[in-house]
């Protein structure tokens, strides 16, 4: 069945480190790929989003993703994390094929950043 | 900052009331959605119009009731909901009609918090 995995449900890291989330999907063909982050008691604000083309793409306040079609990841990455980063971090895929081409959400990564 | 706007943030309603939470977007999206969202979860689609008219209905109860006054304006009116609908009901738009097409992204705003007592 199509699927979109974040394996990591609770990250912990000080502000200042670097940080990677992971995303893997399961899909034939490359699908369009999405990461979303949700603050404490706000909505889903896009981060990046990867349709073709350049496999590292930038996002706001810092993000960027980097698309491997040999592992089917999309892997949310920030050199330097702020406390403001802690939050739920929800990576998102719509199929490019079939008939279900609906946004698949993964589960989310929740990120506490410890000062 | 996102240009999906709702009201009200926060609602309060019991289990006989009839209330609405509002959607407005100025992006000249084509595409208006509501989705549900529960604690720590992932959204849930609930309704998609596409200029205007209801393209999709993800078997959502008929206590939601949906409507697309216009092109830039979306409604929620709740009727008799249960305790188990209080959840945080998020609207968004995309530029294209539908949400499966090759280069739609969906925007969404902030949500509206509801508690049904």
């Amino acid at each position: 069945a199509q699927s979109v995995t974040q394996p990591d449900i609770h990250i912990t890291v000080s502000e200042g480190a670097s940080l990677e989330l992971r995303c893997n999907y399961s899909y034939g063909a490359t699908p369009y790929l999405f990461w979303y982050v949700q603050s404490p008691g706000q909505g889903l604000q896009l981060l990046l989003k990867y349709f073709s083309g350049d496999t590292l793409v930038q996002g706001i306040k810092g993000f960027e993703a980097e698309f491997k079609r040999s592992q089917s990841s999309f892997n949310l990455r920030k050199p330097s994390v702020h406390w403001s980063d802690a939050a739920e971090y929800f990576c998102a895929v719509v199929p490019n094929a079939g008939n279900n081409r609906k946004l698949i959400w993964g589960l989310g990564t929740s990120l506490a950043v410890n000062p | 900052d996102t240009e999906v706007t709702q009201t009200p943030k926060h609602l309060v309603m019991g289990m006989t009331n009839k209330k609405s939470l509002k959607c407005e977007q100025h992006m000249g999206h084509r595409a208006m959605y509501w989705y549900k969202q529960k604690a720590k979860k992932p959204p849930e689609l609930m309704f998609v119009y596409s200029y205007e008219k209801l393209s999709i209905n993800e078997s959502v109860p008929s206590r939601f009731s949906p409507e697309c006054p216009n092109s830039s304006l979306l409604n929620l009116h709740l009727h008799a909901l249960q305790p188990e609908d209080s959840a945080l009901y998020l609207c968004a738009s995309s530029p294209f009609s539908g949400e499966v097409l090759a280069g739609n992204t969906i925007y969404f705003g902030e949500g509206s918090w509801l508690t049904v007592v």
